[in-house]
């Protein structure tokens, strides 16, 4: 059964610093793995996702990296503002299943 | 991009009744649905996939009499909580795919329903 576990649970950085967001995963047998945002009580934002195939997906400051083999993907996000601060969930699609299995999250803020 | 509507965005309701929550794709077609919770401070735990025209197939420890799936169009789901208890009370969250996009594409999330059972 895969597991998907994100460190640190949560995070607090101050305005301008570049972060990393670290997701890892026990079945390397994916399909994709799927980045969202989740603001408090609110619903999913889709962020980025990398095919099994990719190696890495950018997105303005935002660059997600994938290494399958080692069962690990990681969120970059440059020059960190206050309005970044939510949760950040890592989910990845294994292979020969429609639906996702979510990490934890990691819950970010950035203090002005 | 796909948008999922989500309804009602909260609720409240007492104990041993009912409650609807709607998902609906606005501008594409899905045939197949995902029903997630997620308690305070956990992540998303699949429930079950809704399958349009046929039964919903859920995840084991869900049960199905009490939450009832139904998909009865290619752009609407519903899961409705059956004779609800406190310990139900939880955010309710629906996505789904849109495949005529070309390519691959990922999930898109409705905006969540927040049930509170008192």
């Amino acid at each position: 059964k895969q597991e998907v576990t994100q460190i640190p649970a949560a995070l607090s950085v101050p305005e301008g610093e570049n972060l990393v967001l670290n997701c890892s995963f026990t079945d390397s047998a994916i399909y994709n793995l799927q980045w969202f945002r989740q603001d408090p009580g609110k619903g999913l934002t889709s962020l980025l996702l990398i095919q099994s195939s990719q190696r890495e997906q950018t997105s303005g400051r935002l660059n997600a990296s994938l290494d399958k083999s080692s069962g690990r993907s990681t969120l970059y996000i440059a020059a960190s503002q206050p309005g970044d601060s939510a949760t950040y969930l890592c989910a990845v699609r294994d292979t020969g299943r429609r639906a996702l299995t979510f990490g934890s999250g990691t819950r970010l803020q950035v203090q002005p | 991009g796909a948008v999922v509507s989500q309804h009602p965005s909260w609720v409240i309701c007492k104990s041993g009744t009912s409650v609807k929550i709607e998902c609906r794709s606005l501008d594409f077609q899905a045939t197949t649905m995902f029903w997630y919770r997620q308690f305070p401070k956990q992540s998303l735990m699949l429930m079950a996939t809704s399958n349009e025209g046929s039964k919903a197939t859920y995840e084991q420890g869900v049960e199905k009499d009490k939450f009832l799936i139904n998909h009865a169009s290619l752009t609407l789901s519903t899961l409705t909580v059956t004779s609800a208890h406190p310990e139900d009370s939880s955010f309710y969250i629906c996505s789904a795919r849109d495949k005529s996009s070309g390519g691959e594409t990922g999930y898109t999330f409705g905006s969540g329903t927040r049930l509170t059972v008192v």
